[in-house]
């Protein structure tokens, strides 16, 4: 079964240091989204992409955070300057066009640890 | 955005019992979906229910809707210890594209 890839499993990183994650959405998927979820806090939406272009964001979606799609495959979340609050599992998700409902697969996550 | 509510917020069931989780939220939704996290880890999708469903099955979950009192409910039959997990009732804002999710219900399945 298809399935979404996110890399590394794992990241530690200095604060003020940019960190790339990335993800390989489901192959035949329209919609890629980055969720976020601080240790011991609610899964948080980010950010979704679609036809190349931001579709939504959230407000934690700063000046700090950028998405790209630089080929076919991949899916990137960039983080410009890391800081302390950052530290959390960053999730994938990728999603088809359905009328009437949708599901979005999520990646393993990834675990950023910024010090 | 709209939030679901889970209750209870921890559950502690001996292998082979039923397990009911339950999921109020606010306004008028088009769908909601259940979904499994084990341990910090990723997450997996259980199921997706459309407003106009009242009951979909799946293997041994069973979820229920109830639109008139904004609630749904997910049952696991017969639990295993692997069934161990925090479930999340996610819901989505008509319009948006963002998945939002409550606290969830932490299940402990006994060996």
């Amino acid at each position: 079964e298809p399935e979404v890839t996110q890399t590394p499993s794992h990241q530690v990183t200095q604060m003020g240091q940019e960190v790339i994650l990335r993800c390989v959405p489901i192959s035949n998927h329209l919609y890629f989204y980055w969720y976020r979820q601080i240790l011991g806090q609610k899964v948080e939406f980010l950010v979704s992409f679609y036809n190349n272009e931001i579709s939504e964001k959230s407000e934690i979606f700063d000046d700090q955070f950028s998405v790209e799609r630089p080929d076919g495959s991949n899916f990137t979340l960039k983080i410009r300057s890391t800081k302390l609050e950052d530290s959390a599992m960053y999730f994938c998700a990728s999603s088809e066009m359905l009328a009437g409902g949708e599901t979005q697969y999520f990646g393993p996550g990834t675990r950023l640890l910024v010090l | 955005s709209q939030q679901g509510e889970e209750d209870p917020q921890a559950l502690s069931i001996q292998e082979g019992e039923n397990a009911t989780m339950n999921c109020s939220y606010k306004t008028s939704i088009n769908n909601l979906q259940w979904y499994r996290q084990n341990s910090g880890r990723g997450l997996v999708h259980l199921i997706l229910i459309r407003s106009n469903e009242r009951e979909k099955h799946s293997g041994r979950l069973r979820v229920t809707l109830d639109t008139s009192k904004k609630s749904s409910s997910l049952l696991i039959t017969a639990s295993r210890a692997a069934d161990t997990a925090s479930y999340f009732c996610v819901l989505r804002d008509t319009g948006r594209r963002a998945l939002t999710f409550g606290s969830g219900t932490r299940l402990q399945v006994q060996p």
